[in-house]
C-alpha cells in the first residue's frame, strides 16, 4: 500500500547542477502536485497537474520545471540549481482536484544547494 | 490572494495538558479547510470541514468551523507525547479552475513534554 512515493529521499547538489525529482502514486488520482516547504513559510504550490500529460503553474514555479508523460508520475526538474532552492519538497495526488478533498503526501525530498 | 494564518507559531505542553490550535483564514469562494499533522515526514490529513461539516472528532482530536468569523480551531485534549508534530491548516477554494489548489498556513509546532 505505497501511496505517494518520492525519490531520492535526499540529495546535495552544487550551484548549477541539474537533477529531476520523482513522484510516483499508485491511487490512479488524476490530480499531482508539487510543493516546497520552507521555515516559517508553511508549504507553497510550485506547479500541478491535472491529468495525464497537462501540467500548470502553482504560486513559485520560477527555476522548475515538470511533466507528466504517464498518469502515475510527475516530475520535477531543476534546470541549473541555485541556493535559494534549498528545501524540502513535496508531491501531492488528490482524486478530486477542483472537486475538493485531501490530498495525499509522499514523505518528501530534502534538497540542499552548496 | 487567499491568506492563511496559524497561531501559535510553536507550543510546548506536558502530557495531559488539553490545547487549542488556531487558523484564521481569507479565501474567495471557501469549499473547504483541512487539518494535516506533519511529524517526520509526510503531512498527514486529519479532518476537513465544510459548509455541511462544521465540526468534526476523532478520538482526543477535534475540529470546528466558524464560517461567519472566518477561523477554525483543533483540539487536542489528554495531550501524549506522540502528538509533538508540526500541525497545518490549510483551505481549498470551490471551483472548477481552483484545481484543488491547498493554500497552507505557517504551521503550529506542538511539543509535548512527558
Amino acid at each position: 500500500n505505497a501511496g505517494v512515493t518520492q525519490t531520492p529521499k535526499f540529495r546535495v547538489l552544487k550551484t548549477g547542477q541539474s537533477m529531476t525529482l520523482l513522484c510516483a502514486q499508485d491511487m490512479n488520482h488524476e490530480y499531482m502536485y508539487w510543493y516546497r516547504q520552507d521555515p516559517g513559510m508553511g508549504l507553497r504550490l510550485i506547479h500541478y497537474s491535472v491529468g495525464e500529460g497537462t501540467t500548470a503553474k502553482g504560486e513559485v514555479p520560477d527555476g522548475y520545471n515538470v511533466s507528466r508523460l504517464k498518469k502515475q508520475n510527475f516530475l520535477l526538474g531543476l534546470e541549473s540549481a541555485a541556493p535559494s532552492q534549498t528545501s524540502v519538497y513535496f508531491c501531492a495526488s488528490s482524486a478530486r482536484g477542483g472537486r475538493g478533498g485531501p490530498q495525499h503526501f509522499g514523505d518528501g525530498t530534502r534538497l540542499s544547494i552548496l | 490572494e487567499d491568506k492563511v494564518v496559524q497561531s501559535p507559531l510553536s507550543l510546548v505542553v506536558h502530557e495531559g495538558d488539553t490545547v487549542t490550535l488556531n487558523c484564521s483564514y481569507e479565501v474567495t469562494n471557501f469549499r473547504s479547510l483541512l487539518w494535516y499533522k506533519q511529524e517526520k515526514k509526510a503531512p498527514t490529513f486529519l479532518f476537513m470541514l465544510t459548509s455541511s461539516g462544521i465540526e468534526k472528532k476523532s478520538g482526543r482530536l477535534s475540529s470546528i468551523l466558524d464560517k461567519k468569523e472566518l477561523f477554525s480551531i483543533l483540539n487536542i485534549t489528554a495531550t501524549q507525547t506522540g502528538d509533538s508534530a508540526i500541525y497545518l491548516c490549510a483551505v481549498q477554494r470551490t471551483g472548477g479552475t481552483s484545481y484543488g489548489k491547498l493554500t497552507f498556513g505557517q504551521g503550529t509546532i506542538l511539543t509535548v513534554h512527558p
